[in-house]
Formats: C-alpha cells, structure tokens, sequence
C-alpha cells in the first residue's frame, strides 16, 4: 500500500528558529510533491511543490527531496506564530496521475 | 491566480435531506476536480475524483449513491449529499487541478464546506 508518513507532532519552536518538517514515502514511482499549510478549520493552501531532487527555495520556505532515501521536507527559516498551524505532506499517486497521497500532518506550534 | 470557490460555506440540514455543495474553479479550467471530507483532528480523506463530462470515481467505502458527483463543465463540479444523516456532518473540501498550466498535477483547494446534519 503506497503511504505516506509525517510525524504527528505537535512540534514547537521558538519565535526566528528553523521549523524542520519530515515526510517520507513508500512509492518509488512518485514524482511531485507538495506541501500545503492548513490552519484549525480551513482548507489546505498550497505552500510549494518539487519535482527534483535537491532544495527548492521560496521566501522563508525551502523543499528538500531525496528520491533515493525517499523523503521530502520543509524549513521554515525564521519561523513566526502565524506559521503554527498543521503542514500536510502530499506525493503524486504515480507518474501522470493527479491523485495524492496524503501524509496525517505535522503540527507547527511557533512559540512567541 | 488559481483560486477555487465553494458554495455555501456552511450548511445545517435537517437528517434525512439532500444537501448540493458547488465547487468552481474561477480564473482557469481544471483537468480534474476531487472531493475530500475531513473529521475534527483528522487527516483528509479523497472520496472521488472527478472529470468533467465522465462519471466520477469514488474511493474504496464511499458509497456513490449516497454522495452524488457531477461534473458539467471545466469550471464546476457538485456533491449532493443525499439522505443525510449526523455521521455525515464533516467537512467537505475540493480541490482542482488546472488543465493548462506548468504546474498540471499540482491540486488547489476551495474553502471547504462544514456541513452539520441535525
């Protein structure tokens, strides 16, 4: 069964620390992933995707993938309050599908 | 750019009524459009996938009688929830993917709908 995996958390930091955020996934053929934010009752927001391997920057965020240990995961450098909220971890189901897998979630508690 | 609406936000219903959610992709066309139901401190659940002008494929114990998927344009899809009952309060996210663009499998979710059934 293609799964991904997020620890649950919650996990704290304090206020201009580096969040790191961890995902790991069973399906080798997977070939996007993405990371989404989604703050208590509202729907996921999309926070950047990555295809290759290596970092991908974007403002305070960077993706880092790993194909050959298969992991992704996310820094927050400088980590606000406004950055607690839980981070959901998605890959592609498979090459040329646009179904995800979805990871439980990491929740991000930045400690003022 | 790539914003998704739904509508209504929140709905309470009479058990035993139909409730119809719509979910439009506003500034582009999407290839596919999902379904997802979230339960308080729960991860997202797909129920179906969506295509404009085909039937709608639903996930392993989702009954596709019960929750009704049509997808008449490249902008629109709708969920009715037939017969509802309180185990199917939740929240009911979409999400769509655009049919033109670098980023064609990257999904873009609307605000959700909360859904209570009393």
């Amino acid at each position: 069964q293609k799964e991904v995996e997020q620890n649950s958390g919650p996990l704290s930091v304090p206020e201009g620390a580096i969040a790191s955020l961890n995902c790991t996934y069973s399906d080798r053929g997977s070939q996007s992933f993405f990371w989404y934010r989604q703050y208590s009752g509202k729907s996921p927001e999309l926070i950047m995707f990555i295809y290759s391997n290596g970092d991908k920057e974007d403002g305070r965020f960077t993706a880092q993938l790993n194909k050959a240990s298969q992991y992704v995961s996310l820094l927050i450098r400088d980590s606000q309050p406004s950055d607690s909220a839980t981070y959901l971890c998605a890959g592609a189901a498979g090459p040329g599908t646009y179904k995800y897998i979805f990871g439980t979630g990491t929740r991000l508690k930045v400690l003022a | 750019g790539a914003v998704v609406s739904q509508h209504p936000s929140w709905v309470i219903c009479k058990s035993g009524t139909s409730v119809k959610i719509e979910c439009r992709s506003l500034d582009f066309q999407a290839t596919t459009m999902f379904w997802y139901r979230q339960f308080p401190k729960q991860s997202l659940m797909l129920m179906a996938t969506s295509n404009e002008g085909s039937k709608a494929t639903y996930e392993q114990g989702v009954e596709k009688d019960k929750f009704l998927i049509n997808h008449a344009s490249l902008t629109l899809s709708t969920l009715t929830v037939t017969s509802a009952h309180p185990e199917d309060s939740s929240f009911y996210i979409c999400s769509a993917t655009p049919a033109l663009a670098a980023d064609t499998d990257t999904q873009y979710f609307g605000p959700g709908t909360r859904l209570t059934v009393l």
